[in-house]
């Protein structure tokens, strides 16, 4: 079945530094990839929408100057966490949307620790 | 805005036995998908099951079934012989059906723990 890669699935960085994840669709070409973020023991909060070639669409709340995100083709989008900081730990998991069947694939999440 | 309520934090089965997860949701639309995920210590989303709206008949894969009542705004998942390996988190979760719509996100419901007694 479709498989969606997320990389890396843990980082631990020290505070100030920036931090990237990737998520892949490895055999579909996702149209629209969406990346949620989950606090222990909480559900997932939808942080941004992201369309291949255009600019990401940020939940309110979202800061996108702390959180970019680039979906620079149809098999890739990337997260960047800019100057992260403790608050920023959590655990970071993208969706990618099958531009043929609609269909939602999961990666399999990264857990970000700042120290 | 679409919400997805899930009123139970925690529940708890012995294994064999059959437990249901509650969940409800408030839309304004008429064509939509709703989702049960399964999130195991692995944090892996799993899909579990899923029903059109559109359809009177509710989905049923395996053990895992659901009651979908489209008036109340209903839609709990049934968990028939329990087994260990069923204990998880358990989302219930949105999807607008509508490409004019909210996008077509996932809006997620805050999550059931489900423990398997042995």
């Amino acid at each position: 079945g479709a498989v969606v890669s997320q990389h890396p699935s843990w980082v631990i960085c020290k505070s100030g530094t920036s931090v990237k994840i990737e998520c892949r669709s490895l055999d579909f070409q996702a149209t629209t990839m969406f990346w949620y973020r989950q606090f222990p023991k909480q559900s997932l909060m939808l942080m941004a929408t992201s369309n291949e070639g255009s600019k990401a669409t940020y939940e309110q709340g979202v800061e996108k100057d702390k959180f970019l995100i680039n979906h620079a083709s149809l098999t890739l989008s990337t997260l960047t966490v800019t100057s992260a900081h403790p608050e920023d730990s959590s655990f970071y998991i993208c969706s990618a949307n099958d531009g043929r069947t609609g269909e939602l694939f999961f990666g399999e999440g990264s857990r970000l620790t700042v120290l | 805005a679409q919400t997805v309520t899930q009123s139970q934090p925690e529940m708890s089965v012995q294994e064999a036995e059959t437990v249901t997860l509650s969940c409800t949701y408030d839309t304004s639309e008429s064509d939509y998908y709703l989702f049960w995920y399964k999130q195991p210590p692995s944090r892996q989303m799993i899909l579990v099951i899923r029903q059109e709206a559109y359809k009177q008949q509710n989905a049923t894969e395996n053990r895992f079934s659901v009651n979908f009542q489209k008036a109340a705004k209903s839609f709990s998942l049934k968990i028939s012989d329990s087994q260990l390996g069923d204990a998880a988190m358990y989302f219930c979760a949105y999807r607008s059906a509508s490409v004019l719509g909210a996008g077509n996100m996932l809006t997620f419901g805050g999550g059931t723990r489900l423990m398997v007694k042995p």
